[in-house]
């Protein structure tokens, strides 16, 4: 079965800083990569979605990367500031009906 | 507009009793799911909707596990016999279109019912 681990449980960075989260995965070959960002007692939030054939993909401050072949995808906040203090969700994509694999995520906090 | 809503936000239940959790998704969207998520850990999907039609329940933990979208919009998660082990939050999430290598879709989640079976 497909398995997906998220580079630690706890991120902590220093505003101004970049953070940066990684996914990897095995046992799948996913026709998109999501992030998604949950804040405590809320649902997942939508952030960036990356497609098998796109390598980068950029939103404001944030960038995705995705390497096929690795089967590694990379998320970076630059200029990290302590509103993007979040659990960070990777999810693979692209089986029938559109069911998502999710990690465990990974728990930023940017200090001041 | 509103996103999706679920009721109760919180549930307590004594091992052995019955829970319904209800999920009001965005009006017009087609895809429904229900997620399983443990303390510490990512969402596990339980089981999908398109419309009124469950094509995917292969995530459904026991038959004690049941879902339902009667008219394709409102949906129900029923848990009879709670045991402890089922104590989680459960979300539910719905897009407007059919995912999957089909066509990609964003999922919106509702905040989740918190079940905790004593």
């Amino acid at each position: 079965s497909q398995k997906i681990e998220q580079n630690s449980e706890a991120l902590n960075i220093q505003e101004g800083k970049t953070a940066t989260l990684t996914c990897n995965y095995t046992n799948y070959s996913p026709a998109y990569l999501q992030w998604y960002r949950q804040d405590p007692g809320r649902g997942p939030v939508f952030l960036l979605l990356i497609r098998e054939n796109e390598k980068e993909k950029r939103k404001e401050r944030l960038k995705v990367t995705f390497d096929t072949t690795l089967k590694q995808s990379l998320f970076h906040i630059t200029a990290s500031q302590p509103a993007d203090s979040a659990t960070y969700l990777c999810a693979l994509g692209g089986s029938t009906l559109g069911r998502l694999y999710f990690g465990r995520g990974t728990q930023l906090t940017v200090w001041p | 507009g509103a996103g999706v809503s679920q009721s109760p936000r919180y549930k307590v239940a004594k091992r052995g009793q019955d829970v319904a959790l209800r999920c009001d998704p965005i009006s017009g969207h087609v895809s429904l799911f229900w997620y399983q998520q443990a303390l510490g850990q990512g969402p596990e999907f339980l089981t999908y909707f398109q419309n009124e039609a469950q094509l995917d329940k292969s995530g459904l933990p026991s038959d004690r596990f049941f879902a339902e979208r009667p008219e394709g919009s409102v949906s129900t998660l029923k848990i009879q016999r709670t045991q402890q082990e089922d104590s989680a939050v459960y979300l539910c999430a719905s897009s407007l279109r059919v995912g999957g290598r089909a066509g990609i879709d964003t999922q919106y989640f509702g905040p989740g019912t918190r079940l905790t079976v004593l």
